[in-house]
């Protein structure tokens, strides 16, 4: 089984906090993507990666990095939170065919 | 369009019915649908999926039904259980790796 680990399940951080947000997956996926979560909304993709070192942008990028330096880890940089960016943030690895998510970060911005 | 519309929001079936999840496209370039089901607490996972060429597909409770004329499939539960109260998404790829989530629906069966 695939699986995905975020490095936290809650985090609370204050308006203009730089954020990381982790991911690690432990099999040999090529594929990485971080999504938000937010209700009415449904899962929007933010960035995915295709291969280390590469990026690619979503549908809502904005405000948002990324990094993925080795093939496991791709973590999500927020350079200045904002509380618009309240919300669950989801992390996946996988393809077309089926993607494994991580059980998710509740990032609250105050 | 690369949107996939998901109907209804929310649902809530007496145990035993037969919960229906509509979904609706406009990209016919679509070549793969995927259904994930997502408990409170944890990341969506693959619930089962289909491709246009097949009108059905079943896999135990869960069946897909596929109607490429109307661009429009749907899933339906048999026999629900109150163990299958999660949210559901629907969701199309293009066969570029990245997925196109509808919005969700917010399953509740009732004991």
């Amino acid at each position: 089984d695939v699986k995905v680990t975020q490095s936290s399940r809650y985090l609370v951080k204050r308006t203009g906090e730089k954020v990381f947000l982790e991911c690690v997956q432990d099999m040999d996926h090529e594929n990485m993507f971080w999504y938000r979560q937010d209700p009415g909304l449904g899962l929007r993709l933010i960035y995915f990666s295709y291969d280390v070192k590469m990026k690619e942008k979503g549908d809502i990028p904005e405000g948002y990095s990324v990094s993925r330096e080795k093939k496991e880890r791709f973590s999500l940089i927020l350079e200045s939170a904002s509380t618009n960016q309240t919300s669950m943030y989801l992390c996946a690895a996988g393809d077309l065919y089926e993607q494994y998510f991580g059980p998710g970060t509740r990032l609250t911005v105050t | 369009q690369q949107q996939v519309k998901q109907s209804p929001q929310s649902l809530i079936v007496q145990k035993g019915g037969i919960p229906i999840i509509n979904c609706a496209y406009e990209n016919t370039a679509f070549d793969y649908f995927p259904w994930y089901q997502q408990f409170p607490g944890k990341g969506p996972a693959l619930l089962i999926a289909i491709r246009p060429d097949v009108s059905e597909k079943k896999e135990g409770r869960f069946t897909i039904s596929f109607n490429k004329s109307a661009k429009q499939f749907s899933l339906h539960i048999m026999d629900s259980q109150p163990g299958d109260s999660a949210t559901y998404f629907c969701a199309a790829s293009i066969g570029d790796d990245k997925i196109i989530f509808g919005k969700g629906t917010r399953l509740h069966i009732l004991p």
